[in-house]
């Protein structure tokens, strides 16, 4: 079935960076966007951006500009989400989720990355 | 970017109601709106999408309708397992916004 994996929680201190893997099965990795969106404790939905596997492309929100990067590696149908500089406000569950397409929608999801950025 | 607002907050409704969460958008976004459920530590699951179409392997029971700004979410008779909060987004431009969410509650 198609399957998202998302690696494990992490900790870190202020002003360091997190790296968060997902990886595909199930489906023709190249062919859909992987968008990350994070989700603070008891908080909604923040979009971060996407990448396009088919080539690398990618967009990020605007507020993330400047310490966010997303690549991937099609060898493996994985993508990465690399956020640096943390912040205490960066504390939060962040997902992988699959593009649908035209429009439709994210399915499915990652089980979600809880980051914790601590002193 | 659009701003996405759903109503209410939260709801408390009865095993059997007829259950209906809206979602306003601060522009048009024709039909392109995406609604969610979310349970307590779990990832969330698309629902509906293009603001009518069901998603496959979801139950019947849940409908979307709406265009340009105003959408609703329908849940025809509430069962045990539709507790949890339910999320519009928008899928109109590159930056898909999410509404803020509705927490579904048992009376």
């Amino acid at each position: 079935q198609v399957q998202l994996v998302q690696s494990g929680a992490d900790v870190k201190k202020p002003g360091a960076s997190v790296r968060v893997s997902c990886k595909a099965s199930g489906y023709r990795f190249t062919g859909y966007y992987i968008h990350w969106v994070r989700q603070a404790p008891g908080q909604g939905f923040e979009w971060m951006g996407w990448i396009n596997p088919n080539g690398g492309a990618t967009n990020y929100a605007q507020k993330f500009r400047g310490r966010v990067n997303m690549a991937t590696d099609t060898s493996i149908n994985s993508v990465y989400l690399e956020l640096t500089n943390l912040e205490s406000d960066d504390t939060a569950l962040y997902f992988c989720t699959r593009d649908t397409g035209s429009a439709s929608g994210y399915d499915p999801w990652g089980q979600g990355t809880q980051v914790t950025v601590s002193a | 970017d659009i701003q996405m607002t759903q109503s209410p907050s939260s709801l408390s409704a009865s095993l059997g109601d007829r259950v209906t969460i809206t979602c306003r958008a601060s522009q048009t976004i024709s039909r392109y709106l995406n609604w969610y459920q979310q349970k307590p530590g779990k990832a969330p699951k698309l629902l509906i999408y293009v603001a009518s179409t069901l998603q496959s392997g979801v139950p019947s029971r849940f409908s979307g309708s709406g265009s340009g700004t105003d959408f609703s979410l329908t849940i025809s008779s509430l069962q045990p397992e539709d507790i949890a909060t339910y999320y519009c987004q928008q899928s109109y431009n590159t930056l898909y916004t999410f509404g803020q969410g509705t927490k579904l509650e048992i009376k």
